[in-house]
């Protein structure tokens, strides 16, 4: 099991630029979370899916959007990136039931920096 | 006020200390309690989780939940330079959705 992946590992951006964060896991879980962390901030939701299809907004959801076509997936999109912007994105994955409510399953993240 | 603090260290002990590692939180509907290991350029991993109050043993690690006090603590025992690492208190509600409210992360160094 490869757990919870994410692509790329690193990236520049421009401002104004797009581009598009994937994260898969191959666990079958049915819930998927996307998170910024910045120093001395911990880590702040920004969105997140129940199950395939469906995404709802978080802590922090202002200039991202989000898509879950495919179970295993969820996509992280910036359509127009800006220097606050800058952070290290996590996804993270966890299986269905009240039971595993704490079990979060963290991908390595991706680093982007907005220039 | 955040819904959630933890102590902000950074924390420098010497290798076989014990160490103790707090968050306390105002919202009184959690139910769930974690504690995630983040190591340097790294995504967190969970570590230990309680539902509810109580203590949990794993190993070396303790974690303890004092609901009344809306207070929790991480307790490592003979510490190692391979602890080092920042860790993070986690809470959630009951609920399905499971979203976590984490604390800001406390930076722990064991020196050999």
């Amino acid at each position: 099991n490869a757990g919870v992946t994410q692509t790329p590992k690193f990236r520049v951006l421009k401002t104004g630029q797009s581009m598009t964060l994937l994260c898969a896991q191959d666990m079958n879980h049915e819930y998927m979370y996307w998170y910024r962390q910045d120093p001395g901030m911990g880590l702040r939701l920004i969105h997140y899916s129940v199950g395939e299809g469906t995404t709802a907004k978080g802590e922090v959801p202002d200039g991202y959007n989000v898509s879950r076509l495919k179970k295993q997936n969820f996509l992280l999109g910036l359509e127009s990136a800006a220097p606050s912007q800058t952070s290290v994105y996590f996804c993270a994955s966890r299986p269905r039931g009240q039971g595993a409510a704490g079990e979060q399953y963290f991908g390595p993240g991706t680093r982007l920096t907005v220039t | 006020q955040k819904e959630v603090e933890q102590d902000p260290g950074p924390l420098s002990v010497p290798e076989g200390a014990i160490v103790s590692l707090n968050c306390t939180y105002s919202n009184s509907a959690f139910q769930y309690f974690m504690w995630y290991r983040q190591y340097s350029r790294k995504g967190p991993e969970l570590l230990m989780y309680t539902y509810s109050s109580g203590n949990k043993e794993d190993g070396r690690f303790t974690a303890q939940v004092d609901k009344s006090s809306k207070y929790i603590s991480l307790f490592i025992r003979d510490s190692q330079p391979s602890d080092s690492a920042t860790y993070l208190c986690a809470m959630s509600y009951n609920t399905n959705a499971g979203k976590s409210t984490f604390g800001d992360g406390t930076t722990l160094t064991v020196k050999p």
